[in-house]
């Protein structure tokens, strides 16, 4: 399967804890973005790399989260201190950007978060 | 505000029909808008994306229609089937030069086609 790849698929954590996600994107792929959805809502957007470069954080993105991607490939995000509130889905996202048109991305199956 | 208005109400169509998705937006310049269908418990998937400057794009049997006077797209799916139906999700990219294209994505609009 050459799509994009997201593990764990779910994951059930308590109040406090720390959470790591990982993403593999298409292999070819210079871009990676990280969203996050809530039940009945659009992705909302968190954060962007072109290649290692983080070059984009949303103001969702508060400084108990964490994303990096080195060496250009795989992504982790990282949630400290975890609360109710970051339940939701976290959906990853690739593409190639070879010019200065746009183009689609191309999304993982997620990683569905429960913090009880 | 900025809000991105799409049919909260799913969409029931029937089998061959041809079924008419809205969009709509204030207080958004997109460059660019996208439109994804989505599965229940399934990422996104890219269906087609079309330019400020152009008024209609068509891949198979959609077709998108962009009117930045209206701050409006309009999607079509013609010769639906029931295989057509999930959400359907637009999203504007407000970059026209080169760097990100971070997405802001509407709620969505399900659709059902029944037989």
């Amino acid at each position: 399967d050459t799509g994009v790849s997201q593990n764990p698929r779910h994951k059930i954590t308590k109040r406090g804890q720390n959470v790591t996600f990982r993403c593999d994107p298409i292999s070819e792929h210079n871009r990676l973005y990280w969203y996050r959805q809530t039940l009945g809502q659009g992705p909302e957007f968190l954060t962007y790399f072109q290649n290692e470069a983080q070059l984009e954080k949303s103001r969702l993105l508060s400084d108990r989260f964490s994303a990096e991607r080195p060496k250009g490939s795989f992504s982790t995000l990282e949630i400290q201190r975890t609360e109710q509130g970051d339940s939701a889905m976290y959906l990853c996202a690739s593409s190639l950007k070879r010019d200065a048109r746009a183009e689609g991305q191309y999304f993982g199956p997620g990683t569905r978060l429960t913090v009880l | 505000s900025q809000k991105i208005e799409q049919n909260s109400e799913a969409l029931n169509i029937q089998e061959g029909k041809t079924a008419t998705l809205t969009c709509n937006y204030t207080n958004y310049s997109p460059a660019y808008l996208q439109w994804y269908r989505q599965d229940p418990g399934r990422g996104p998937v890219f269906l087609l994306l079309i330019r400020e400057n152009e008024k209609e794009k068509r891949k198979e049997r959609l077709k998108v229609t962009f009117d930045t006077t209206l701050k409006q797209s309009l999607f079509h799916i013609t010769a639906s089937q029931p295989a057509d139906s999930a959400t359907y999700l637009c999203a504007l990219d407000m970059i026209r030069y080169g760097t990100a294209s971070k997405l802001t994505f509407g709620t969505g609009t399900r659709l059902q086609v029944t037989l």
